[in-house]
């Protein structure tokens, strides 16, 4: 059974703070996704890292794939109010079948103004 | 207006009511997944159809029964659910079931009394 560890499980920060999330895992995922979930609403998909190392930036946000393709951390500089929600990581087997995704718990990151 | 709807985004229940999610999306693909959110747990996988053919059952207690009439409509029929079954309900597709990225709907948020 692959798990994905995910820490901190709850962040409270103020507007204009850095922080970093992690996702880890003992098992090698072919693809990681990270995903954000508004209150209310359901996961939209941010990044989706492929290579061992890999660092993708998406505006503030940036995304790195360990070189094992065990972990992945996500970094939010100058955090703003927007940002707040739950940041859900997914690991994908080797294969590559989507439903075989595996979900971490989460990050609760509530961003005050 | 996102591309995967679902209905009701509320729904209260008896443990004897038989009552329906229905999940719509507008995006072209050819698989479709519903999914269980519960508190401090991580996205449970229930049920995969890909090209309206069912491909994975999650170990799910029969008094959830999807249907997937066509490749843009997926049903959740629920019937004689318990309370732990209370829980948000997430509809999500992709392009195929083998390869792409997930795509949510807002969820239903079921109360089982």
């Amino acid at each position: 059974t692959q798990l994905l560890e995910q820490s901190p499980q709850f962040l409270s920060i103020q507007e204009g703070e850095n922080l970093t999330v992690y996702c880890n895992s003992s098992s090698v995922f072919s693809s990681l996704q990270w995903y954000r979930q508004e209150p209310g609403e359901g996961p939209v998909l941010l990044v989706t890292v492929v290579t061992g190392g890999e660092v993708k930036k998406l505006k503030r946000l940036t995304f790195q794939f360990g070189d094992a393709r065990k972990d992945s951390s996500l970094h939010i500089t100058a955090a703003q109010p927007g940002d707040t929600g739950l940041y859900l990581c997914a690991g994908a087997v080797s294969g590559g079948s989507n439903y075989k995704l595996t979900f971490g718990k989460g990050t609760l990151l509530t961003v005050n103004p | 207006e996102t591309g995967v709807t679902q209905t009701p985004r509320h729904l209260v229940m008896g443990m004897t009511n038989k009552k329906s999610l229905k999940c719509e999306q507008h995006l072209g693909h050819n698989a479709m997944y519903w999914y269980k959110q519960s508190a401090k747990k991580p996205l449970e996988l229930m049920f995969v159809y890909n090209f309206k053919e069912q491909t994975e059952n999650n170990s799910v207690p029969s008094r959830f029964s999807p249907e997937c009439p066509n490749s843009s409509h997926l049903f959740l029929h629920l019937h004689t659910l318990q309370p732990e079954d209370s829980a948000l309900y997430l509809c999500a597709s992709s392009q195929d079931a083998d390869t792409g990225e997930l795509f949510f709907g807002e969820g239903s948020r079921l109360t089982v009394l």
